[in-house]
């Protein structure tokens, strides 16, 4: 199946640094989904992202399908941006990537 | 408001005693699924459902049951629970006019612990 990689793990930032995200996956797919899991858990679709760029705010998103990457930006930080961070691309249906996992300090 | 709505958020039950996780979506999508969340194993697919009275197993299938008897519904429902099934629960939906994957919505989530 396909593998999804995320980069960095981790990321810690202090208040109004920008940042980005990484996600390389393995075979070709349908679309792919960016969410932020906040620190309650809930689950919020940021991104429906096939390919090209888009932008919502301080985040934007892109997507380069035939070379199999996505990149989400982050920027001007805030502490309520802190939560782990998913990729999801769906040759079939949405397969999850393990996360980076961010924390933004004032 | 577009949502979808899981119930309980929070539950603790005992090993064997069957319960059920109810799901409801306000956007007349065609495409409901069921995700459990561990940790260090990520997002899992539980079951999912294509539309009405069309249901196929996912990734973790065990110790499940699902049913679509009307589109807006998708319930979860645990038969005997086992302590291996405490877990963070997720409902999404989706259209699915090009295919299952179009732009996903989950449900708050449910926290299910079973001691």
């Amino acid at each position: 199946g396909i593998q999804v990689e995320q980069s960095p793990p981790d990321l810690i930032l202090q208040e109004g640094a920008n940042s980005t995200l990484r996600c390389n996956f393995s075979d070709s797919v349908n679309n792919l989904q960016w969410f932020h899991q906040n620190p309650w858990g809930q689950l919020i679709n940021l991104f429906y992202i096939p390919s090209g760029t888009k932008q919502n705010g301080r985040l934007s998103a892109t997507t380069v399908a035939t070379e199999r990457y996505s990149l989400l930006y982050i920027s001007s930080s805030q502490t309520t941006d802190s939560g782990v961070y998913f990729c999801a691309p769906a040759p079939d249906k949405l397969i999850f990537g393990t996360g980076t996992r961010l924390q933004v300090f004032p | 408001e577009a949502q979808v709505t899981q119930n309980p958020r929070y539950l603790i039950t005992v090993t064997g005693k069957k319960l059920t996780v109810t799901c409801s979506q306000n956007m007349n999508h065609e495409y409901m699924s069921w995700y459990r969340q561990d940790p260090g194993l990520g997002l899992r697919q539980i079951y999912y459902s294509m539309n009405v009275e069309v249901t196929d197993k996912g990734d973790v299938p065990e110790g499940y049951k699902v049913s679509r008897k009307e589109k807006r519904n998708f319930p979860l429902i645990l038969e005997s629970p086992s302590p291996n099934q405490t877990s963070l629960y997720f409902c999404a939906s989706s259209e699915i006019n090009r295919g299952p994957w179009r732009r996903a919505f989950f449900g708050q989530g449910t926290r299910l612990t079973v001691v």
